[in-house]
């Protein structure tokens, strides 16, 4: 079991508001910052959020992040099919010193 | 920019050596602060960090597989490897080679799917 965790699943209608939770502890999460990645079906994982909050260029801005204390939340508003997606929250381990992984949500759009 | 690809057997007999080797170009293994590391995935697992090197050679592992795993610098090469010993079906995954830095900031190769059996 992965020591950050994000709920399994996931779901939304076209235009909807969702959040993705992803908890951890005071030596990754509460420690470090957390990037989010997107992994369609078939390909591999790309960068969502990185550094908490910040969105690389060609990411849409419907796709936001925050973080607090040792938990973060990815937001996915105005939700389209096309956000139907694995997404899963990385950040460090200090204690381990190693990156560490959510266990992943699987977001269904309805 | 930067390109990973990983290669290596598709198909390992159980309790054999898993060998995996990622090519780097658009960088350099050498480039200070990064680390190359294997990325593996399973339907059942989601996305399992396996291990890393960092540009000067420190290794880091996961501890669940720490005992089996050797990920090693090819500087001649400008390539990166994995070895995992004594492999079960439970390693049946898709392999991915990535660079990261500590922020954890992932480029990601291709993947290449690994089944063990016999």
């Amino acid at each position: 079991q992965s020591v950050v965790t994000q709920p399994p699943s996931a779901s939304g209608t076209p235009g909807q508001r969702v959040t993705i939770s992803c908890s951890g502890s005071r030596s990754n999460i509460g420690s470090n910052t957390v990037n989010w990645y997107q992994q369609l079906p078939g390909t591999a994982p790309k960068l969502l959020i990185y550094s908490n909050e910040r969105r690389p260029s060609r990411v849409p801005d419907r796709f936001s992040a925050s973080k607090s204390g040792t938990s973060a939340s990815l937001a996915i508003s105005g939700l389209q099919s096309e956000d139907e997606a694995d997404y899963y929250c990385v950040t460090w381990d200090d204690s381990q010193s190693t990156p560490v992984f959510g266990g992943g949500t699987k977001l269904t759009v309805l | 920019q930067l390109q990973l690809q990983e290669s290596g057997p598709g198909l390992v007999k159980p309790s054999e050596t898993l060998s995996l080797t990622c090519s780097v170009s658009g960088a350099s293994i050498s480039d200070i602060g990064y680390y190359w590391g294997w990325i593996r995935q399973s339907p059942e697992k989601g996305l399992e960090w396996i291990g890393s090197v960092f540009y000067n050679g420190v290794t880091h592992y996961n501890p669940s597989l720490r005992s089996r795993l050797t990920v090693s610098l090819d500087e001649s090469g400008n390539q990166f490897s994995l070895k995992l010993d004594s492999v079960t079906a439970a390693d049946t995954a898709l392999y991915y080679c990535a660079r990261h830095t500590r922020g954890s900031l992932f480029e990601w190769g291709q993947g290449t799917q690994v089944s063990v059996s016999s």
